[in-house]
């Protein structure tokens, strides 16, 4: 099972700041990496599919990377209503995994 | 983007069981690959079980293998997840999700959620 690593679980930040995000799968899971939001008592959202492509629909200011099994999620500047928990996720191999997720705090 | 709604969640006693259901609208369902993912209250994610298109592949994750049956009914854009034997580690959150786009084998990458329904197993 490959096991997806977000650091850090907390992440404090003020609006307008730059936010990086990072996931580390345990092996190569090649570009097959996407990226969710999820608010309380929601469901996720799709933000980063395939490490780098942003689903439909979402602002430019976030962008995915990826260096051999290190992601990065960036929010160049944050907005209020970014505020919430983030969750990678591989589909490279079965099972799908899911990153623990980190928060985003004001 | 699709709409789901999920149903059939509640109390239930362990060993018991349950039938989830996830009423999907707004896209062609019988072109997408479904997927069932749970979340323990408060916690992170788990995928639970995926179904391809047609439905002539079927995963589950070791935790649900031989207590859970993803199914689907096309001509009904309808979901289900039969859970048997549930235990108290089965109480989550279920929701079922789409795949991003209509690809034969699934591309597990999922665009579409739905709102969920709480399953909570307990005497």
């Amino acid at each position: 099972e490959i096991v997806l690593t977000q650091s850090p679980a907390t992440l404090s930040l003020s609006p307008g700041e730059r936010a990086t995000l990072s996931c580390r799968a345990s092996q190569s899971i090649n570009i097959y990496l996407a990226w969710y939001q999820q608010k309380p008592g929601l469901a996720p959202r799709l933000l980063i599919y395939d490490a780098y492509n942003r689903a439909t629909g979402i602002p430019a200011r976030f962008s995915g990377s990826a260096s051999g099994t290190d992601f990065t999620l960036t929010i160049s500047s944050l907005e209020p209503e970014d505020f919430a928990v983030y969750y990678c996720q591989q589909r490279n191999s079965w099972p799908l995994t899911f990153g623990g997720g980190t928060m985003v705090e004001l | 983007e699709g709409q789901l709604l999920e149903s059939g969640g509640g109390l239930v006693q362990p060993g018991g069981s349950l039938r989830l259901s996830c009423a999907a609208s707004r896209f062609t369902f019988n072109n997408y690959a479904m997927t069932w993912v749970r979340q323990t209250p408060g916690k992170g994610l788990e995928w639970v079980s995926s179904i391809t298109n047609n439905g002539d592949r079927r995963t589950y994750a070791d935790s649900v293998k031989g207590r859970f049956t993803i199914s689907r009914d096309n001509s009904k854009n309808t979901l289900h997840l039969q859970m048997n034997s549930l235990r108290a580690e089965d109480t989550a959150v279920y929701y079922c999700a789409k795949d991003r786009i209509p690809e034969y084998g699934g591309i597990w990458t999922f665009d579409s959620w739905g709102h969920g329904t709480l399953v909570t197993v307990s005497s």
